[in-house]
């Protein structure tokens, strides 16, 4: 069965700092990647995604992730974070024909301090 | 566009009872999908729905069952509830099957059982 790692539980930042959240992926075959974020008292809301094609996607709020096949990884990055940025960020994979079950990360809490 | 919608927002139960969530897609949707995220268990996948089936589950005991409605709203029952089952509930819904997997989510139904 396929699992996802993020290794970083919490973060603190201050403002105007970079981020690199990790995500790693366990699985051999083709898969579709997601950073979701869950922002304090709201649902959680899709970031960006990576199906196929350019390995650099960009999402909203100026996020990124690159998608690393050989590392099996799919880290997101900012290159300056905001204190709205304060949220818990869920790496997630669905293996191609993988039946759409969306297998999450443990997830990262990020905290930015001003 | 209205998001996914889920009712009721808290529900609390006693052990032995059974508890019934609803979750409306986002309009032009005909996949739905719920999880579990629980206290150190992080989210889980539960239940997939297409146009009225069944689609794949997760792996959690039987009287864990839903249903699709016509209207592609969906139910998730729970029965012979345990303590255990005190979590967050989460609804999403997706294009149909074939067309992309990103899944948006409803705000939860926070079930509690005491």
């Amino acid at each position: 069965a396929q699992s996802v790692s993020q290794h970083n539980h919490h973060v603190i930042l201050s403002e105007a700092a970079s981020l690199e959240l990790g995500c790693n992926y366990s699985y051999g075959g083709t898969v579709n990647l997601f950073w979701y974020v869950q922002y304090p008292g709201q649902h959680l809301q899709l970031l960006l995604k990576y199906f196929s094609g350019d390995p650099l996607v960009k999402g909203i709020k100026g996020f990124e992730a690159e998608f690393i096949k050989s590392k099996f990884s799919f880290n997101l990055r900012k290159p300056s974070v905001q204190w709205s940025d304060t949220a818990e960020y869920f790496c997630a994979v669905i293996p191609t024909g993988g039946g759409n079950k969306l297998t999450f990360g443990t997830g990262t809490q990020l905290k930015v301090e001003l | 566009e209205a998001g996914v919608t889920q009712s009721p927002t808290h529900l609390i139960k006693t052990r032995g009872q059974q508890a019934t969530l609803r979750c409306s897609p986002i309009s032009g949707h005909t996949s739905v999908y719920w999880y579990q995220q629980a206290l150190g268990l992080g989210l889980q996948f539960l239940l997939w729905y297409d146009e009225g089936e069944e689609r794949n589950r997760g792996n959690f005991p039987p009287r864990f069952s839903g249903r699709q409605f016509p209207n592609y709203s969906s139910e998730l029952n729970v029965n012979a509830l345990e303590l255990e089952d005190s979590a967050l509930y989460l609804c999403a819904s997706s294009r149909e099957l074939g067309r992309g997997y990103e899944q948006y989510f409803g705000p939860g139904t926070r079930l509690t059982v005491t």
